[in-house]
């Protein structure tokens, strides 16, 4: 079956730094979304990314669908305390329903 | 409020009792979905409804049984639990189960304690 898989788990960051979490698909995707849960929160919808190559951007969140339409990225600069929480990317394939990866746990020390 | 309640959001229960967990959604859509969220696994899939029929079970132990009455509602009733089972369920809905737009809407989420 369908496989997404997030890399890194944990991403300890300083204030005011950037950084990158990594999705991967098993399988070519029709679209990708990606989600934000705060701390004692729910999953929240943030974004979601359908055409190969697309970039799309929210404030400091840039969001990045590969060629191949098998993995995407979620880049956060100037990372700030209220980037704190969990961000999972969410696969679905034509035909498929959605499916989660693992997230990543974003930490931001001040 | 993003259209889906979930109540309780709080329950701690006996490993010999009977609760259920139940899920609203105000949204007109056509799937609902549970979800187990721990520290082991973030987002485990439970059991997904379409048009009030259940079309995924992922080896869910059958002391966790869902309900969906109608499209709107969703319940989970738990009987006999472990400890293990203590954690967040978070019930999630959206328009469709395939369609290409099929952003979910999670509800609070209850957290179930089991003694």
């Amino acid at each position: 079956g369908q496989q997404v898989m997030q890399i890194p788990q944990y991403q300890h960051v300083q204030e005011g730094e950037d950084f990158t979490t990594y999705c991967n698909s098993s399988t070519t995707l029709s679209n990708i979304q990606w989600y934000k849960q705060r701390p004692g929160g729910h999953p929240v919808f943030l974004i979601q990314l359908v055409k190969s190559g697309e970039v799309k951007k929210q404030k400091r969140l840039t969001f990045q669908f590969g060629e191949a339409k098998k993995n995407s990225s979620l880049h956060i600069t100037a990372t700030q305390t209220t980037d704190v929480g969990t961000y999972f990317c969410a696969g679905q394939a034509a035909g498929n329903k959605l499916t989660f990866g693992g997230g990543t746990r974003v930490l931001v020390k001040p | 409020e993003t259209g889906v309640t979930q109540t309780p959001r709080h329950l701690v229960m006996g490993m010999t009792n009977k609760k259920s967990l139940k899920c609203e959604q105000h949204l007109g859509h056509n799937a609902m979905y549970w979800y187990k969220q721990s520290a082991k696994k973030p987002l485990e899939l439970m059991f997904v409804y379409s048009l009030e029929e259940r079309v995924e079970n992922n080896s869910v132990p059958s002391r966790f049984s869902p309900e969906c009455p109608n499209s709107s509602h969703l319940f989970l009733h738990l009987h006999t639990l472990q400890p293990e089972d203590s954690a967040l369920y978070l019930c999630a809905s959206s328009q469709d189960l395939y369609a290409r737009n099929n952003e979910q809407f999670f509800g609070p989420g209850t957290r179930l304690t089991v003694l």
